[in-house]
C-alpha cells in the first residue's frame, strides 16, 4: 500500500513571488507520480507526471516538480506565479504495473494575491 | 481531446432517495473509477473498473454500487442516500498501463 502526505493544506503567495508545493509519499514498490491541478468549480486536470527518465519534469505553463527517489519526495515549484493559479493542487501516487490503486494527497490551496 | 462528461454538475436529493451519478467517456479507455473529494481529505475511491461489467472495491464502498453495462458509460449509484453522502464526486477513466487519469467536472450532491 502506499500513501501522499502533502505538508501544506494552504499556501497564500504573491503575484510573481516563487512558490513550493511539498509532497512526500510511502510506496513499498516503485511508482508513477502525478501532480493534478483543480480550478474553482472544475475537475481536476493533470499538470505533469514523472513516469520514467529524467527527474525533473515540467508542464507547459511554468511548473516543475522533482523526483526524489531518497527522500521519496515529488515538490512542485514555480519561480514565478500569477493570479490565474490559484487553485487546488493535487500530488497523487501510482504503482508501477497497477492501474487501480492511484492515491491522492489531501491537497494544498493555492491563493494568489496581487 | 479526452472528454470525460459526467450528467449532473448538481443535485439536491432527501434522505432514502435512490440517486444514479452518470459518467459517459469518449476515448475508448479501458479503466474507469469513481472518487469522493471532501475538504481535507483530498480524493478516495470508492469504486472503479478495468472492464465492461467488471468492478472492484476501491476504499470506500460502503453505500455504493456501480454499473459498467458498456465500456464508455460508467453509473455510480446510491441505494438509500444519507447525509453524510453529500460530497463532490468525481468520474475519471484511463488507459491500461498508462496511470493517467482523465477527469470530468464533477457532480455535486447535497442530501437533505
Amino acid at each position: 500500500a502506499q500513501s501522499v502526505t502533502q505538508l501544506d493544506s494552504q499556501v497564500p503567495v504573491f503575484e510573481e513571488a516563487p512558490v513550493e508545493l511539498r509532497c512526500n509519499y510511502s510506496s513499498s514498490v516503485s511508482v508513477y507520480l502525478f501532480w493534478y491541478v483543480q480550478y474553482p468549480n472544475q475537475g481536476l486536470q493533470l499538470l505533469l507526471k514523472y513516469l520514467s527518465g529524467s527527474t525533473l519534469v515540467k508542464s507547459i505553463n511554468g511548473f516543475e516538480a522533482e523526483f526524489n527517489k531518497s527522500q521519496t519526495s515529488f515538490h512542485l515549484r514555480k519561480p514565478s506565479v500569477h493570479i490565474s493559479d490559484t487553485a487546488e493542487y493535487f500530488c497523487a501516487v501510482n504503482p508501477r504495473r497497477n492501474d487501480y490503486k492511484l492515491s491522492f494527497g489531501a491537497g494544498t490551496t493555492v491563493t494568489v494575491r496581487a | 481531446d479526452v472528454k470525460v462528461t459526467q450528467s449532473s454538475r448538481y443535485l439536491v436529493k432527501r434522505t432514502g432517495e435512490k440517486v444514479f451519478l452518470e459518467c459517459v467517456q469518449d476515448m475508448d479507455h479501458e479503466n474507469m473509477f469513481w472518487y469522493r473529494q471532501d475538504p481535507g481529505l483530498g480524493l478516495r475511491l470508492i469504486y472503479f473498473s478495468y472492464d465492461v461489467k467488471m468492478k472492484e472495491k476501491g476504499d470506500i464502498p460502503e453505500g455504493y454500487s456501480v454499473s459498467r453495462e458498456k465500456k464508455e458509460r460508467f453509473s455510480l449509484i446510491l441505494e438509500s442516500a444519507s447525509t453524510n453522502q453529500t460530497s463532490m464526486y468525481l468520474c475519471a477513466s484511463s488507459r491500461l498501463n498508462t496511470g493517467e487519469l482523465f477527469f470530468g467536472e464533477g457532480s455535486r450532491l447535497t442530501v437533505l
